[in-house]
């Protein structure tokens, strides 16, 4: 099993559609989590931690399940600028792991 | 104004030269890293520094070597470069070591090794 997995996708929604992504984690002891966004050939930039309770920044959200060791990240009402990849990451005690991502392509 | 800088931006050289990439950065941040991404897109920490001290260290050739002369700057050499090393290298930083998630990274050189 990977220490970090997403499935790649694409995930093709429309515009205003809710869409979804999960990220499970190998390591029961992972401390910290994250969601990345990079766009095609560009730099990977923080979009938001994850914390414990869950927590909202606008339109995305995001979830941790610490018992499935999964964390996911809602977006709602898409947007055309919301394209990108969506890295999930994952840290314990010096060892950073990111996920592969996962594509996203908004429509009009 | 750029935060984290890395220069070249696009790297092209035969098999077995040696070959350098610097970084910097300006926010003042104690930690660097050096991440490389391959083809499938899998991004994977090699190196990270704190306040010019080797703190992460993984599993790469040791023809690949880091050096930070002061904590603004991280380089990376490569020496003997092969097929392989061909990939999207980033450079990144955090305020401090702790702060792992707070990251900001480098726009990337792309290397290509012929």
């Amino acid at each position: 099993r990977k220490e970090v997995e997403q499935d790649p996708g694409p995930f093709n929604v429309p515009e205003g559609a809710t869409v979804a992504f999960n990220c499970t984690y190998s390591n029961s002891a992972s401390q910290s989590f994250f969601w990345y966004r990079q766009d095609c050939r560009k730099e990977p930039k923080l979009l938001m931690s994850v914390y414990s309770s869950g927590n909202e920044d606008g339109r995305f959200t995001a979830q941790l399940n610490r018992a499935s060791q999964y964390i996911s990240l809602l977006i709602r009402d898409s947007k055309l600028s919301d394209s990108a990849t969506y890295l999930c990451v994952v840290y314990n005690n010096n060892d950073m792991r990111f996920g592969a991502g996962t594509r996203l392509t908004v429509k009009p | 104004d750029t935060a984290v800088s890395q220069t070249p931006k696009y790297l092209v050289t035969q098999m077995g030269n040696d070959k350098s990439i610097k970084c910097e950065q300006n926010l003042g941040h104690d930690t660097m890293y050096w991440y490389k991404q391959d083809s499938k897109k899998f991004l994977k920490i090699m190196f990270s520094y704190n306040n010019k001290e080797l703190i992460i260290n993984e599993t790469v050739p040791n023809r690949f070597s880091p050096k930070s002369p002061d904590k603004a700057h991280l380089n990376l050499h490569i020496n003997s470069l092969e097929l392989g090393d061909s990939a999207v290298y980033f450079c990144a930083s955090s305020p401090t070591r702790r702060e792992v998630g707070l990251q900001f990274f480098g726009p990337g050189t792309r290397l290509t090794v012929l």
